[in-house]
Formats: structure tokens, C-alpha cells, sequence
């Protein structure tokens, strides 16, 4: 059964540290994109990336935010220093590209900044 | 902005009772369309999703929704609703072919269905 799996599923940390959250594609995709899902904005496209380069990260806060994939079967998404608007569920999705595409979304890293 | 819009933020419905989600989206051109569910607690679904061909898509669990291209909608049908149907409703698009096939997602509807 083939899934996107996100690690961790819940972080809990104090402000000005240091937040990493993971992603492990669905094996042979080869687009990720990271998604963050507040009550106020809904989901919001933070970043993607089409074979491992990153296409668009217009929607990342760039000062504390950063967004990788080392390889093929990890992305990563790293906020330092972390605040407590950071505060959300962040949503790993996957897919591969063509036409007739879909994404396919992982159980989510829910975070909260104390 | 172009954007994607889902007008009813929270719906309440009896169970048995029909159900339809608003979506509109402002992308001009070919536009591929998709309905999320997400679950209490859980990550999202695809419910259905539209590409071409027949502008009336069916998806899983009795979920249908029409592509109105003059009208830029894809609104969500239910006949007849059910408890389990409690969830958030999210209207995607992935705007017109330019390489990136991002996905731009509405704020999301809260259903809440009553037993």
C-alpha cells in the first residue's frame, strides 16, 4: 500500500528552536510539495519540488524557512528559528507528473511553538 | 488574485439530506480540477477529480460534481448524505499547463452531518 509517510507526526517545541519535519515520497513520484493548514488560511503551498529542484517556494516565509530533498525518497522543511505563528499542521504530498496527475497527501506533521 | 473560492465555509445538514459544495476558481484556460476529503484528524483524500471529457465526474462514496467551464465552477453533489459524510471539503486546481502543475487549494468547507 503505497503512501507518503511524514515524520514526526507531532512536535512540540519552544520558541527559537530549531524544527525539521519529514517526508518520504510514494516510491517513482518525483514532484513533493509541502502544504501548511492553519484554521485562518486554509492550506497554503509553501514549497515544491519536480525531481529533487525546487520549482516554486514563493509561498515560504525565506528568513526562517528552508525546504530540501537530499534524494529521491526524503524532503525535508526546517523552520529556525521557530515562533508561535508557526503553529499549524504541515501536509507533505506527492505525485507523479503528467497530465492526468494527483496528489497524494501524508498524515501530516502537526506543530505547535510554545 | 487568481484564486480558488469555496463560498460556504460551514455546513450543517440532516442526514439523508442533499448535499452541493460551491467551487469557483479565476484561472483562464485549461485547468485540471479536484475534490479533497479530509477526515477528523487525518490527511486528505481524493474524492474525485476532472481533467477532460465528461464535465459530470463521479468519485468515490456517491460524490459527484460538475465542470461548468462558462461559469469557472466545480461544485460538489451529494443526494443523500450521511453521518460518516462529517469532514472538510477542499476544491483544488492546478492552474493552466505551464509546466508546474501546482496545486491551489480553497479554504475548505466543514460539513457536519447529524444523525
Amino acid at each position: 500500500d503505497a503512501r507518503v509517510t511524514q515524520t514526526p507526526r507531532h512536535k512540540v517545541t519552544e520558541m527559537g528552536q530549531e524544527v525539521t519535519m519529514r517526508c518520504q515520497p510514494i516510491l517513482g513520484h518525483n514532484t513533493v510539495f509541502w502544504y501548511r493548514q492553519t484554521m485562518m488560511q486554509g492550506l497554503e503551498l509553501l514549497a515544491y519540488f519536480r525531481n529533487r529542484a525546487p520549482l516554486d517556494d514563493s509561498g515560504m516565509p525565506k528568513d526562517r524557512f528552508s525546504a530540501e530533498m537530499p534524494d529521491a525518497t526524503l524532503a525535508t522543511l526546517k523552520i529556525q528559528p521557530s515562533e508561535p505563528r508557526d503553529s499549524a499542521v504541515y501536509f507533505c504530498a506527492s505525485a507523479f507528473f503528467r497530465v492526468d496527475t494527483e496528489a497524494f497527501f501524508g498524515q501530516g506533521t502537526r506543530l505547535t511553538v510554545v | 488574485a487568481q484564486s480558488v473560492s469555496q463560498h460556504n465555509h460551514h455546513v450543517i445538514l440532516s442526514e439523508a439530506a442533499s448535499l452541493e459544495l460551491g467551487c469557483n476558481y479565476s484561472y483562464g484556460g485549461t485547468v485540471n480540477l479536484f475534490w479533497y476529503v479530509q477526515y477528523p484528524g487525518q490527511h486528505l483524500q481524493l474524492l474525485l477529480k476532472y481533467f477532460s471529457g465528461d464535465p459530470l465526474v463521479k468519485g468515490i462514496k456517491g460524490f459527484e460534481a460538475e465542470f461548468i467551464k462558462s461559469k469557472f465552477s466545480f461544485n460538489l453533489r451529494k443526494p443523500s448524505v450521511q453521518w460518516s459524510d462529517t469532514a472538510e471539503y477542499f476544491c483544488a486546481v492546478t492552474p493552466p499547463a505551464s509546466g508546474t502543475y501546482k496545486y491551489i487549494f480553497g479554504t475548505g468547507t466543514r460539513l457536519k452531518v447529524l444523525a
